[in-house]
């Protein structure tokens, strides 16, 4: 099995743009696609990026994803940051039967 | 408008056993794959199983800290989802969510249901 690992926290202003990162510890990060969900307070989980860059539908294009083989890591940008994108972000991805979650990022925006 | 109800949790002790259910709708409950996934207090998410359809023999998948104790199973006559959870540990304390497989594995979530082991 792998494991995915995040910053335990990232902080940014209104208006900036911040990218958290999700390292695949081993096999190959363009193996299998990567999801990215969010997590507000007190909320159930939702999906902001999934097949590593795609959008569901009212998803906001200031959230992309992407993946980068060399350093076998996957990222999660949020551009204009908004006082309600503060909450907690999950990476997953997945192997033959397992589905694994990064230990997610708690994103404040202050 | 996808729904997913979760229900079933309570406090149970220690080696006890719990079911939780997942009553779904809005959607064609047949044909999707189903997760369970649980969150400990201030913790992170961890997939616990899958379910698959029927045209897939409803084949099953397990998180190894639960393989060999929790049974996932479905009804699609009553569009319910079900998770057996069999000798609990006090590690399996949590908030249990059923999510429903489409875009991703995890493309709609339920409000979760807290279950509680006890020493």
């Amino acid at each position: 099995n792998f494991m995915l690992t995040q910053p335990h926290s990232v902080s940014e202003s209104p208006g900036k743009t911040v990218t958290i990162s999700c390292t695949r510890s081993s096999g190959s990060i363009a193996s299998n696609y990567v999801q990215w969900y969010q997590q507000r307070p007190g909320s159930s989980p939702t999906t902001v990026i999934y097949e590593d860059y795609r959008r569901p539908s009212g998803v906001p294009d200031r959230f992309s994803g992407s993946i980068d083989s060399s350093s076998n890591s996957a990222s999660l940008t949020i551009s204009g940051l908004k006082t309600e994108d503060e909450a907690d972000y999950y990476c997953q991805s997945y192997d033959s039967t397992n589905r694994v979650f990064g230990g997610g990022t708690q994103l404040t925006v202050l | 408008e996808v729904q997913l109800v979760e229900s079933g949790g309570g406090l149970v002790q220690s080696g006890g056993s719990l079911k939780l259910s997942c009553a779904a709708s809005g959607f064609t409950f047949s044909g999707s794959a189903m997760h369970w996934v649980r969150q400990a207090s201030g913790k992170g998410l961890e997939w616990v199983g899958r379910i698959s359809s029927k045209p897939n023999n409803y084949a099953t998948d397990y998180a190894a800290s639960v393989k060999g104790r929790f049974t996932i199973s479905r009804d699609d006559s009553k569009n319910t989802a079900y998770l057996q959870m069999n000798s609990l540990k006090t590690e399996d304390t949590a908030v249990y969510y059923c999510t429903r497989e489409g875009l991703t594995d995890f493309d709609y979530w339920g409000q979760g249901t807290l279950v509680t082991v006890s020493s």
